[in-house]
């Protein structure tokens, strides 16, 4: 099956600082989703984003497909981005999410 | 719009009791989704529905899970003789089939086998 690796595994910031998240997949997609998962486990939805750039406030994220990677950008980063940041993909296919084993992140004041 | 629903939030049974989850999908959404998520991993696949048809299991769903979706709308998802190895947050999504396929996530039921 697909192969999902995401980059760092822990990143610790103060608060104001900017960071870029990595996602790489081993194969072929036709679905990307980053998601902020809150320390009560609820996976929140960040981007749907098989391919190209998107941004909402201050977040961003680019998927280069031909390449297999997509990133995530913070900036001005808050404390309440703390959390674990996941990608997950869909191959071309199939139905299922694969995710990665996420990113933690913690903003300190 | 309400979210993906789920009860219990949390469950502690003790090993050998059977235990069944509920998942309330988005409203006229027709794809269900059951994943499973241990301490530190992202979540992991366990099964699929298109309306009431369960369309794709996953190595993960032994002989002592089984999974419904009667009616194709809220679905449910049965451990009999529970493990301690069957400790983890159970999370249901639900996505509507058409060009996107964007999956929502519930809020998760954490399951504590003694």
């Amino acid at each position: 099956g697909i192969q999902v690796e995401q980059s760092p595994p822990d990143l610790i910031l103060q608060e104001g600082a900017n960071s870029t998240l990595r996602c790489n997949f081993s194969d072929s997609v036709n679905n990307l989703q980053w998601f902020h998962q809150n320390p009560w486990g609820q996976l929140i939805n960040l981007f749907y984003i098989p391919s190209g750039t998107k941004q909402n406030g201050r977040l961003s994220a680019t998927t280069v497909a031909t390449e297999r990677y997509s990133l995530l950008y913070i900036s001005s980063s808050q404390t309440t981005d703390s959390g674990v940041y996941f990608c997950a993909v869909r191959e071309t296919s199939g139905s299922r999410l694969t995710f990665g084993e996420g990113t933690q992140l913690t903003v300190n004041p | 719009d309400t979210g993906v629903s789920q009860d219990p939030r949390h469950k502690i049974t003790k090993r050998g009791q059977n235990v069944t989850f509920r998942c309330d999908p988005i409203s006229e959404h027709n794809r269900l989704y059951w994943y499973r998520q241990t301490l530190g991993q992202g979540p992991e696949f366990l099964t699929y529905f298109q309306n009431e048809a369960q369309l794709e299991k996953s190595r993960l769903l032994s002989d002592r899970f089984s999974a419904e979706r009667p009616k194709g709308s809220f679905s449910t998802l049965e451990i009999q003789r529970t493990e301690q190895g069957d400790s983890a947050m159970y999370l249901c999504a639900s996505s509507l089939l058409r060009e996107t396929d964007t999956q929502y996530f519930g809020p998760g039921t954490r399951l504590t086998v003694l």
